[in-house]
């Protein structure tokens, strides 16, 4: 069965420091791979995607995920998060055709200490 | 960028009535779109797609009859809570695609209420 592992329910991260949030799956193939990120009263905002070539992705806000094919992850990294990279983080991979929606991993909550 | 729009954002409805959520995609027209809920503090969980003209196709375990969707133009789909109970009070959202592999546009969703 298809599956996506987000291990990391909560990440509590001090101002300036990097971070890595890490995202597993499980297919038959190697999927599409979405990251997007949920703030309090916004809509879910795509981070970076992953279709083919270079497996390391630059994103949006200074995110970016680095694929690697042999540990099935797809996880997303910064060098160094603000106080507004404070929100929930959806790792999402795609297989279908075009037809079939989002399978969301359970999400990362993303706490920035002062 | 491809925008999404939800109407309304917040509702709040007395339990037997029936709730109606318009989702628009605003500077695209959208193949298709996706209809997901969220209970707080919980991932989003698929409940139907719908491709313009044609009957949504619902994720097992989601009652039609009760989440009704219609896909009338590649402009705007709604989605109908039918006579609504406490228990299908959650954060409904939308996202509409242009299809294929083509990425997902999310609308702010929509927060249910259900007295």
């Amino acid at each position: 069965a298809q599956s996506v592992t987000q291990p990391d329910i909560h990440i509590t991260v001090s101002e300036g420091a990097s971070l890595e949030l890490r995202c597993n799956y499980s297919y038959g193939a190697t999927p599409y791979l979405f990251w997007y990120v949920q703030s309090p009263g916004q809509g879910l905002q795509l981070l970076l995607k992953y279709f083919s070539g270079d497996t390391l992705v630059q994103g949006i806000k200074g995110f970016e995920a680095e694929f690697k094919r042999s540990q099935s992850s797809f996880n997303l990294r910064k060098p160094s998060v603000h106080w507004s990279d404070a929100a929930e983080y959806f790792c999402a991979p795609y297989s279908g055709g075009g037809a079939d929606g989002l399978t969301f991993g359970k999400g990362t909550h993303l706490i920035i200490q002062p | 960028g491809a925008v999404v729009s939800q109407h309304p954002s917040w509702v709040i409805c007395k339990s037997g009535t029936s709730v109606k959520i318009e989702c628009r995609s605003l500077d695209f027209q959208a193949t298709t779109m996706f209809w997901y809920r969220q209970f707080p503090k919980q991932s989003l969980m698929l409940m139907a797609t719908s491709n313009e003209g044609s009957k949504a196709t619902y994720e097992q375990g989601v009652e039609k009859d009760k989440f009704l969707i219609n896909h009338a133009s590649l402009t705007l789909s709604t989605l109908t809570v039918t006579s609504a109970h406490p228990e299908d009070s959650s954060f409904y959202i939308c996202s509409a695609s242009l299809g294929g592999k083509d990425t997902q546009y999310f609308g702010p969703g929509t927060r249910l209420t259900v007295l």
